[in-house]
């Protein structure tokens, strides 16, 4: 089956700790987005990439770094840097050149220790 | 700055009472505007894209309709599987291509 799958479902940071959300895709899309959520509002882009090798911030990159090796896979890292992690995080892609429609991935609950 | 506001944030209906959420944008240039279903601890779940004023889709018992300003959910005779919360995003013409998000409705279906 076609989708994208995240992982871990759920994630544990300690204080001063990077950690590292995983984002792999086999819809052959060519995009592929984060997104940050919180509890009582929208979803918020925090980084995204058109093509292997590029990336862009959104709105919220700060405290967060992104890398896009291959096609298939989008990891994000949250570093220490980000001092309110705690949140729900959605992994988007979309096939470029076939409408706007993004598909989302299950999520990552990230929690502070 | 692109904005998308919800309306209205919580609603509760009896199975089979039909009703409408409003999704209400200001956004340069709107390239799609694109309604999500998500169920608690899930990702969300694509339903409609639509691209210009007048434009119309259906679902089963959801239909969504877009104009110039605002975009309406329509949800006929529903069921308490249609209980979730559902999203709207636009997406803009030119600058970041990301969606920017309304906060989104919560609906609960009573049977």
């Amino acid at each position: 089956d076609g989708g994208i799958t995240q992982s871990p479902k759920y994630l544990f940071r300690k204080e001063g700790q990077n950690v590292t959300l995983s984002c792999e895709q086999n819809l052959n899309h060519d995009a592929m987005y984060w997104y940050r959520q919180d509890p009582g509002q929208g979803l918020r882009l925090i980084y995204y990439s058109q093509i292997v090798n590029d990336f862009q911030k959104g709105d919220i990159a700060e405290g967060y770094s992104v890398s896009r090796e291959k096609k298939e896979s989008f990891p994000l890292t949250v570093t220490s840097a980000q001092k309110n992690p705690t949140a729900f995080y959605l992994c988007a892609s979309r096939r470029t050149g076939e409408g706007e429609t993004q598909y989302f991935g299950p999520g990552t609950r990230l929690l502070v220790l | 700055e692109d904005q998308v506001t919800q309306s209205p944030e919580a609603l509760r209906l009896q199975e089979g009472e039909s009703s409408s959420l409003n999704c209400s944008y200001t956004v340069s240039g709107l390239r799609g505007l694109f309604w999500y279903r998500q169920d608690p601890g899930k990702g969300p779940e694509f339903l409609f894209t639509l691209y210009s004023a007048g434009e119309e889709k259906e679902k089963e018992r959801l239909k969504a309709t877009l104009t110039k300003k605002e975009s309406f959910l329509h949800i006929t005779a529903p069921k308490p599987e249609d209980s979730a919360t559902y999203l709207c995003a636009v997406q803009a013409g030119g600058g970041a291509d990301g969606l920017t998000f309304g906060k989104g409705t919560h609906l609960i279906i009573q049977p």
